[in-house]
């Protein structure tokens, strides 16, 4: 178990390019989250699914923003022309049990992938 | 909807001093309270959590949070720090019911002076 990963680590764009990162994470959890994090602020969340199911998606993830998890296992999110605004922090989680059966689930994160675009 | 405030972004204390990190929640519904630790260039870590019980929880490096309802606080303490506790500090809430996503404050940044 090599906790969740999460690729590229950066990525410099320029504005209207399309970017994908990719999340693998912990092998038996069927939960993963992402979240993004701009500067001077905490995660916000924007998306999870259950297995291959997206459950839930934030208001934050506008239509240039996809995330896919086309086997239950590794997710992608990608998005599609690039604005400045979108420079951030992107965080990939996965827990095993959902947070209403076992209590209180543990998330663990990737280190991330930083996004900049110019 | 739930809300987090963290109203220090950034805390410089000297070593070995006694450290308190500050978070208050807003929420019409009962809600699980948490703290994460981001390290330098680290993923957000579990450091401790409030799920119900005892309103004092203790993570397994000498911090410990109190869970007061009344103040709907859920501040973080340490008596004595050390350099290895520098690092970037997030409160975090999730209610009971519903919906699965963590709301976070926007964190506190720790640093120790030698």
């Amino acid at each position: 178990d090599t906790g969740v990963s999460q690729n590229p680590r950066h990525k410099i764009t320029k504005r209207g390019q399309n970017v994908t990162f990719r999340c693998d994470p912990i092998s038996e959890h069927n939960r993963l989250y992402w979240y993004r994090q701009t500067l001077g602020q905490g995660p916000e969340f924007l998306t999870y699914f259950q297995n291959e199911a997206q459950l839930e998606k934030s208001r934050l993830l506008s239509d240039r923003f996809s995330a896919e998890r086309p086997k239950g296992s590794f997710s992608t999110l990608e998005i599609q022309r690039t604005e400045q605004g979108d420079s951030a922090m992107y965080l990939c989680a996965s827990s095993f049990h959902s947070i209403f059966v076992s209590g209180a689930n543990v998330l663990t994160f990737g280190a991330g992938s930083r996004l900049t675009v110019l | 909807a739930q809300s987090v405030t963290q109203l220090d972004s950034q805390v410089p204390v000297f070593e070995e001093a006694p450290v308190e990190l500050r978070c208050n929640y807003s929420s019409s519904v009962s809600v699980y309270l948490f703290w994460y630790v981001q390290y330098p260039n680290q993923g957000l870590q579990l450091l401790l959590k409030y799920l119900s019980g005892s309103t004092l929880v203790e993570s397994i490096n000498g911090f410990e949070a109190e869970f007061n309802k009344s103040q709907t606080s859920f501040h973080l303490r340490k008596p004595s720090v050390h350099i290895s506790d520098t690092a970037e500090y997030f409160c975090a809430v999730i209610p009971y019911f519903g919906n699965e996503k963590l709301t976070f404050g926007t964190g506190t940044r720790l640093t120790i002076i030698p």
